[in-house]
């Protein structure tokens, strides 16, 4: 079946710092979303794409997807306390249903 | 406000039992979803439905049951033959049009421990 991986698993930061998680998928995607998971919390949706090549920007996070629409990238620039969580990628292959990735979580110190 | 409910924050089932996970919705949503999340792990779909009287299984559905009756409510059963229930659970939402595309909207979610 389809699998969505992301790398890294982990990752911790200072704040000031940029961060990026990358997502892969064993197939072809038709639309690709992210969603930010709090400590405690549920997945909040962030932001979709569906064009090969697309690039989003809200603030300081940018969103990319890949030109092959088989990989996707969040990059956070001069991260803050408030970024912490786990950040999922979740996309749409050719069983028409959402399969999501594995997750990285981001933790930012002082 | 709108949104999506979970109840009960936390349970916890004895060996044998069945327990029922509640999710609604007011949102007018036409498709519903369960997830479960394991430490450190991504969702992992168990049933979705699309429309009311209808649903399907996801990729983990061996284990679970639910039903579909009204729009706004989507009930998850784990059975005695889920062997490892201990999860957090999630239900999500969103609209029915090509559902896949949609943005899902979830619940706080629902704690499962085995006694």
């Amino acid at each position: 079946g389809q699998q969505v991986m992301q790398i890294p698993q982990y990752q911790h930061v200072q704040e000031g710092e940029d961060f990026t998680t990358y997502c892969n998928s064993s197939t072809t995607l038709s639309n690709i979303q992210w969603y930010k998971q709090r400590p405690g919390g549920h997945p909040v949706f962030l932001i979709q794409l569906v064009k090969s090549g697309e690039v989003k920007k809200q603030k300081r996070l940018t969103f990319q997807f890949g030109e092959a629409k088989k990989n996707s990238s969040l990059h956070i620039t001069a991260t803050q306390t408030t970024d912490v969580g786990t950040y999922f990628c979740a996309g749409t292959g050719t069983a028409s249903k959402l399969t999501f990735g594995t997750g990285t979580r981001l933790q930012v110190t002082l | 406000d709108g949104g999506i409910t979970q109840s009960p924050k936390y349970l916890f089932r004895k060996e044998g039992q069945n327990v029922t996970l509640s999710c609604e919705q007011n949102l007018n949503h036409d498709a519903m979803y369960w997830y479960r999340q394991d430490p450190g792990q991504g969702l992992r779909l168990i049933y979705y439905s699309q429309i009311v009287n209808d649903f399907q299984k996801g990729d983990i559905a061996e284990g679970y049951s639910v039903s579909r009756e009204k729009k706004e409510s989507f009930p998850l059963t784990v059975t005695s033959a889920q062997k490892n229930p201990t999860a957090f659970y999630l239900c999500a939402s969103s609209t029915g049009t090509a559902f896949s595309r949609q943005p899902q909207h979830f619940g706080d979610g629902t704690r499962l421990s085995i006694l």
